[in-house]
């Protein structure tokens, strides 16, 4: 129930291409959604988060999905550049006071030049 | 303004011998998060501290493991007696109340138990 499942494992895109990392989720008391970015050696960075309210959410290059019935969430990368390889957590909490993330797997992206 | 930072950035220790690890979270966030990352079990949630108390302690492994808060600000984890298995990198993350759910996170404590 506290899961969050990620797929892929890894993903290779060329250069300008989309990438897609999907997640599900059991538990509907989840209401936050975030994605990080991580590059090796460093923390996890805040990318993009949305709520269950809105089915979509964009930031620059960066957009999420969200079907709130399918209990699944998305992360589209657009126009994909090298720089943006690196491991891709999505993660999900609930309004339980402490909101602590459940994570996923991660993905390693790799985008070619 | 500075970030979440965490000391030391990497730590070895043999087994058997205790460690802390450190945490500075950003000025002014009342919620402060430990989680592990492992190989084994990717991103796993330890402990959250609201001001000074810890009112989730689930995610702690064993009670070799604990963690204090003091002056509503620096964290500060111990493991006791270390194990092979508590190899992996310890992260920090704060937290304001006045944006429910964006936790921002540190540089971690890798720490290898020889």
């Amino acid at each position: 129930q506290q899961q969050v499942k990620q797929s892929p494992q890894s993903l290779i895109v060329q250069k300008g291409g989309i990438s897609i990392i999907n997640c599900a989720y059991e538990n509907t008391a989840f209401d936050y959604f975030p994605w990080y970015q991580q590059f090796p050696g460093k923390g996890p960075a805040l990318l993009i988060a949305i709520r269950p309210d809105v089915s979509e959410k964009k930031e620059g290059r960066f957009t999420i999905s969200f079907n709130k019935s399918a209990k699944q969430f998305s992360l589209h990368i657009m126009d994909s550049q090298p720089g943006d390889s690196a491991t891709y957590f999505c993660a999900a909490s609930e309004n339980s006071g402490t909101y602590k993330y459940i994570f996923g797997t991660g993905t390693r992206l790799k985008v070619l030049a | 303004g500075a970030g979440v930072s965490q000391s030391p950035s990497n730590k070895v220790t043999e087994k058997g011998k205790d460690v802390e690890l450190r945490c500075d979270p950003i000025s002014g966030h009342t919620a402060l998060y430990w989680y592990r990352q492992s190989l084994g079990q990717g991103l796993e949630f330890l402990i959250y501290f609201q001001g000074n108390s810890a009112p989730d302690k689930s995610g702690l492994p064993s009670d070799r493991f604990s963690a204090e808060r003091t002056g509503g600000s620096v964290s500060t984890l111990t493991i006791q007696r270390t194990q092979q298995e508590d190899s992996a990198v310890y992260l920090c993350a704060s937290s304001s109340q006045g944006v429910i759910g964006e936790q921002y996170f540190g540089p971690g404590t890798r720490l290898t138990v020889t």
